[in-house]
């Protein structure tokens, strides 16, 4: 089955830099790639995605680029802000497009720390 | 207002001793499933279903059971609760798009097995 590596596991940055979580994959079938924002206490939701015919996918501050070759994907935050802060999960799966249940496993997560 | 309804949200309970976590939503999903998520391995995925009376296995489904009767409702039953099932759960429809699963979360539910 799929097997997802996420690093690094914790990522402290000052407000205003850059951050970039990176995910490796393993099944060359996966497709579809989402991520997930989980801030303390409460439950993940969804942030961005992307598809294997993209590349690259922004929605103002972050954004998500992926490399089929190397089987990995990553996701950028430019301009960090305090409310940043979070556990970031990356995910894959097959299917993006059918009509079959398209399971999605999760990497380890990212704590991130947005010092102001 | 769409969401998913997850209880009790905190539990304590002994070994060995039966439990119930309901879920519930309202959104009309059709897809459902139960995670488990714990320090440094992420969300790991117990059970999912694809529709009513269609339930399978995910990645660790050991000591878990699933129902549903209803296309609403999703139970997890910890029929004999062990140590190693202290964790926080959480519960999630989705529906697909042409991208693929979007993922809704209910509010979690910390488990405590002493």
């Amino acid at each position: 089955g799929e097997n997802v590596e996420q690093h690094p596991s914790t990522l402290s940055v000052q407000e205003g830099d850059s951050a970039v979580i990176k995910c490796t994959y393993s099944d060359s079938a996966s497709n579809y790639f989402p991520w997930y924002k989980q801030e303390l206490g409460k439950r993940p939701q969804l942030i961005i995605d992307i598809r294997s015919n993209v590349g690259e996918k922004k929605d103002q501050r972050i954004a998500v680029t992926l490399n089929k070759t190397a089987k990995h994907f990553s996701l950028h935050i430019t301009e960090t802000q305090p409310e940043d802060s979070a556990v970031y999960f990356c995910a894959a799966s097959t299917n993006a497009g059918g009509t079959s249940y398209g399971k999605l496993t999760f990497g380890q997560g990212t704590i991130l720390t947005v010092h102001p | 207002e769409a969401q998913v309804t997850q209880n009790p949200r905190y539990l304590i309970t002994v070994t060995g001793k039966k439990l119930t976590v309901t879920c519930s939503q309202n959104m009309n999903h059709e897809y459902m499933s139960w995670y488990r998520q714990d320090p440094g391995l992420g969300l790991r995925q117990i059970y999912y279903s694809m529709n009513v009376e269609v339930t399978d296995k995910g990645d660790v489904p050991e000591g878990y059971k699933v129902s549903r009767k209803e296309k609403r409702n999703f139970p997890l039953i910890l029929e004999s609760p062990s140590p190693n099932q202290t964790s926080l759960y959480f519960c999630a429809s989705s529906y697909r798009d042409r991208g693929g699963e979007k993922l809704f979360f209910g509010s979690g539910t910390q488990l405590s097995v002493l």
